[in-house]
């Protein structure tokens, strides 16, 4: 089955203690990126990935990193997480390259940071 | 730059009515890509449609329909007879060929009631 997989769904952490979200695709899909979603603001991008090796800021990077050594995953770091960083994550992936593919997302992971 | 606008933010309706949801979009490419996500109360995003800029046909699927009209920069969404499971927040989103950044509106949460 065609998916993207995000771990873990569920994180509730501490000011400062380094955390990485997870997310894998089974679809070959070069593109892959990441979002956050928070009341009243939507959808917003924080870094995507049009390649292996290749990434770039969305319109919130601060505080995130991410890598991608290889087409299937695309891990989110926190380097030193903080409050405002309490939100839902979305990763998702796409065949830019297709008439009609989707952005296919993960279901999500929600970060609490106390 | 890039931009998705949903105006409306919240809609109620009573069951059986038809409901029609705005977005409008700006861009200064030429080839772009428009995309309906409906994100139920469970919070995984679904995908509802994906239109290409060179494609103005509107599309039907069921209750669901789309109009597309490049003229007004617009890719309005109408649910016709809405049902109590069309209640969810639903996101019009924008990328384009120059631009590899996905934009989302903000989201309408859209109540049916019995």
């Amino acid at each position: 089955e065609a998916q993207v997989t995000q771990n873990p769904r569920y994180l509730i952490t501490v000011t400062g203690k380094k955390l990485t979200v997870t997310c894998s695709q089974n679809m070959n899909h070069e593109y892959m990126s990441w979002y956050r979603q928070d009341p009243g603001l939507g959808l917003r991008q924080i870094y995507y990935s049009m390649n292996v090796e290749v990434t770039d800021k969305g319109d919130v990077p601060e505080g995130y990193k991410v890598s991608r050594k290889e087409k299937r995953n695309f891990p989110l770091i926190l380097e030193s997480p903080s409050p405002n960083q309490t939100s839902l994550y979305f990763c998702a992936s796409m065949d830019r390259n297709s008439y009609n593919s989707p952005l296919h997302f993960g279901n999500g992971t929600r970060l609490t940071v106390t | 730059a890039q931009k998705v606008t949903q105006a409306q933010t919240e809609i109620s309706v009573v069951e059986k009515e038809d409901v029609t949801l705005d977005c409008v979009y700006e861009t200064r490419d030429t080839t772009y890509y428009l995309f309906w996500y409906k994100q139920p109360p469970s919070g995984e995003l679904v995908f509802l449609i994906r239109r290409n800029s060179f494609d103005e046909q509107n599309e039907i699927s069921g209750r669901y329909s789309w109009n597309f009209q490049k003229s007004t920069s617009s890719f309005n969404f109408t649910i016709t007879a809405s049902q109590v499971v069309d209640s969810a927040v639903y996101f019009c989103a924008l990328t384009s060929e120059a631009n590899s950044k996905l934009t989302f509106g903000k989201g309408i949460t859209l109540s049916v009631r019995p």
